[in-house]
């Protein structure tokens, strides 16, 4: 069954400061990835996502992922934080031959110390 | 419309009751999803429909969640009969085609079962 697994329920770090979100999937073919952030009382909004070619792709808001087949791992990075970063971020892999519906991490909250 | 749209955006109702959750996707979007995000399960797909109908319901928790489309558009998550453990936020995304094409999610309705 395919599943997602973000380790880092909850992670600091200090503005300016480089950050590194990780991700693990489990999944029977090449996925589909996605990185979402969430902030307080909103939606889900899309940083960035994996289909297929260049493994590393860039995102939104300065953010990239590099997609390492051989860890099943899609971690997320940047290289300066910025306080307004503070959010819940989700990694989630697309099931295609399902109607491309997503299998969620758990999330990873991200606090900015400044 | 410019994005997925639901409604209300919070609804607190009794134990007992039912409800309805109504989602407007992005127009033209033939895919829609329903997830549900609670504090102890994460994000957890619910329903997928392609058009007017609904290949995978293989997340509705219960016999008590039913959801329907029309026109190919609206999209109405109902729950009978709710209980406390129902108490959570909804999400609803569209994508144009399905597959594994980007998601884009509402801002979700905030369910509280008192």
């Amino acid at each position: 069954a395919q599943s997602v697994t973000q380790p880092d329920i909850h992670i600091t770090v200090s503005e300016g400061a480089s950050l590194e979100l990780r991700c693990n999937y489990s999944y029977g073919a090449t996925p589909y990835l996605f990185w979402y952030v969430q902030s307080p009382g909103q939606g889900l909004q899309l940083l960035l996502k994996y289909f297929s070619g260049d493994t590393l792709v860039q995102g939104i808001k300065g953010f990239e992922a590099e997609f390492k087949r051989s860890q099943s791992s899609f971690n997320l990075r940047k290289p300066s934080v910025h306080w307004s970063d503070a959010a819940e971020y989700f990694c989630a892999v697309g099931v295609y031959n399902q109607g491309g519906k997503l299998i969620f991490g758990q999330g990873t909250e991200l606090s900015v110390k400044p | 419309g410019a994005g997925v749209s639901q409604s209300p955006s919070n609804k607190v109702t009794e134990k007992g009751k039912d409800v309805e959750l109504r989602c407007d996707p992005i127009s033209g979007h033939t895919a829609l999803y329903w997830y549900r995000q609670s504090l102890g399960q994460g994000l957890e797909f619910l329903i997928y429909f392609q058009g007017n109908s609904a290949p995978d319901k293989s997340g509705l928790p219960s016999d008590r969640f039913s959801a329907e489309r029309t026109g190919g558009s609206v999209s109405t998550l109902t729950i009978q009969r709710t209980q406390q453990e129902d108490s959570a936020v909804y999400l609803c995304a569209s994508s144009s085609t399905g597959g594994g094409n980007i998601q884009y999610f509402g801002a979700g309705t905030r369910l509280s079962v008192l």
